[in-house]
């Protein structure tokens, strides 16, 4: 059974229009993660929470944002979609953030933007 | 700053064959270096950890080495099957508590 679901798992959105992506997680693990990965690339760490602690990359933009309402659900939104924006989006958990090499990965949700 | 590189990007090989995936890094002074697989619609699983003090590790038909060193690591599959077309990446772990990973290696095994 999935531990790490990702919905949905395909969006399409337009330019400019705001668009939420969302994980859920039954392991009730500490942290959660949010991952960008284009086409043949290697996946980028937007922000992680550690439990209601949000760590922001230094390189993630404003445009990106993440919300936590409680331990099983975190959501990305994504203010104003750029063609750029265009990527598979990947959750994951693990227990604590000493545990990262034990992370657990959704299936992840391919964003198109037209 | 860390940076690692998968090379090839990708790699097609007939079923049965014994062959090599490479990673590098530029910074020797990991923590230790992962190994995952990554298949369409199943997001990434992990396949082997070694820790900076282990030479390689070893999980049925895949042996992962590591050369700090030299900054390399190689993941070996023995009499590839059709299962394993996937794409395969490495990560490795610095000082906090970040993976930084490899644009990863997509394998075909042709039947």
């Amino acid at each position: 059974d999935a531990m790490v679901i990702q919905n949905p798992r395909y969006q399409v959105t337009q330019f400019g229009k705001p668009v939420t992506l969302s994980c859920s997680q039954t392991l009730n693990h500490n942290v959660m993660y949010w991952y960008q990965q284009k086409s043949s690339q290697a996946p980028k760490l937007l922000f992680h929470y550690y439990d209601k602690d949000f760590n922001n990359e230094a390189d993630t933009p404003d445009n990106f944002q993440s919300r936590r309402p409680n331990t099983s659900f975190c959501f990305l939104d994504i203010r104003s979609p750029g063609l750029g924006d265009a990527a598979m989006y990947l959750c994951a958990t693990s227990r604590d953030l000493t545990d990262v090499n034990i992370q657990y990965f959704g299936a992840g949700t391919r964003l198109s933007v037209l | 700053k860390q940076e690692v590189t998968q090379i090839p990007a990708a790699l097609s090989v007939p079923e049965g064959e014994n062959l090599v995936l490479n990673c590098s890094f530029t910074d020797s002074a990991i923590y230790n270096l992962q190994w995952f697989r990554q298949d369409p619609g199943k997001g990434l699983t992990s396949l082997l950890l070694i820790q900076s003090s282990q030479r390689e590790q070893t999980s049925g038909r895949l042996n992962a080495s590591l050369d700090k060193s030299s900054g390399r690591s190689t993941l070996y599959i023995a009499a590839s099957q059709p299962g394993d077309s996937a794409t395969y990446l490495c990560a490795v772990k610095g000082s906090n508590y970040q993976l930084i990973w490899g644009a990863g290696t997509k394998l075909i095994i042709k039947p």
